[in-house]
């Protein structure tokens, strides 16, 4: 049981250069998320799906945008990376949106550094 | 501005010891709490909840007390393993739903045999 798949690991890009990161989960979750980790700040939500065909933004949703192509399926776009965007990213996902009860389950995480 | 604070950045304790990690908030309306565990290179796994209608949850070795007035939480872990040794997240909830999911910045715990 795979649980929540992320690729790249590591990615290094150019400021201006584009990127796809990718996330797959086989738990049947409905609800699924992208946060970013950067020292001294915790896990912040960028975006987050609560289930198939929906995406909202979280806490810094600014130079993302996100798809939800299927259940399983989650991407995180950066159209134009900057340096700020240089980070530690983590997709996640969740039995159920709204339900207090149920606990994230994350991917390893995609190192991301841009120059 | 953090709502979630985790002001001990490392703690070290000896195996066999209690370990306590502590973490503070500041919105009134967080009702739910969560610890997540890290090692390197991989994703935070969840370890124990609890619910602001309590104020202890115990699981095993870990055991979360809740203070609502103080707005402050602990993690005890008891005993410390060399195995616990690893990052500690902190994380509180508004409502219900993971997109009101708020992180602390963590605490490095070291367990020396």
């Amino acid at each position: 049981n795979a649980g929540v798949t992320q690729t790249p690991k590591f990615q290094v890009l150019k400021t201006g250069q584009s990127m796809t990161l990718q996330c797959a989960q086989d738990m049947n979750h409905n609800s699924m998320y992208w946060y970013r980790q950067d020292p001294g700040m915790g896990l912040r939500l960028i975006y987050y799906s609560a289930s198939e065909g929906t995406t909202d933004k979280g806490e810094v949703p600014n130079g993302y945008n996100v798809s939800r192509l299927n259940k399983r399926e989650f991407s995180l776009r950066l159209e134009s990376a900057a340096p700020s965007q240089t980070s530690v990213y983590f997709c996640a996902s969740s039995v159920t949106p709204g339900r207090i009860a149920s606990p994230l389950h994350f991917g390893n995480g995609t190192r991301l550094t841009v120059t | 501005d953090q709502q979630v604070k985790q002001n001990s950045p490392s703690l070290s304790v000896q195996e066999g010891r209690i370990s306590i990690l502590n973490c503070d908030y500041t919105n009134s309306m967080f009702d739910y709490f969560l610890w997540y565990k890290k090692y390197p290179a991989e994703g935070p796994t969840f370890l124990i909840s609890i619910s602001s209608i309590k104020d202890k949850n115990e699981d095993g070795r870990f055991t979360v007390f809740l203070n609502k007035s103080a707005k402050h939480l602990s993690l005890h872990i008891v005993p410390s393993q060399p195995g616990d040794s690893a990052v500690y997240f902190c994380a509180a909830s508004e409502g219900t739903g993971a997109n009101n999911l708020f992180f602390g910045t963590g605490t490095r715990l070291t367990v020396i045999p």
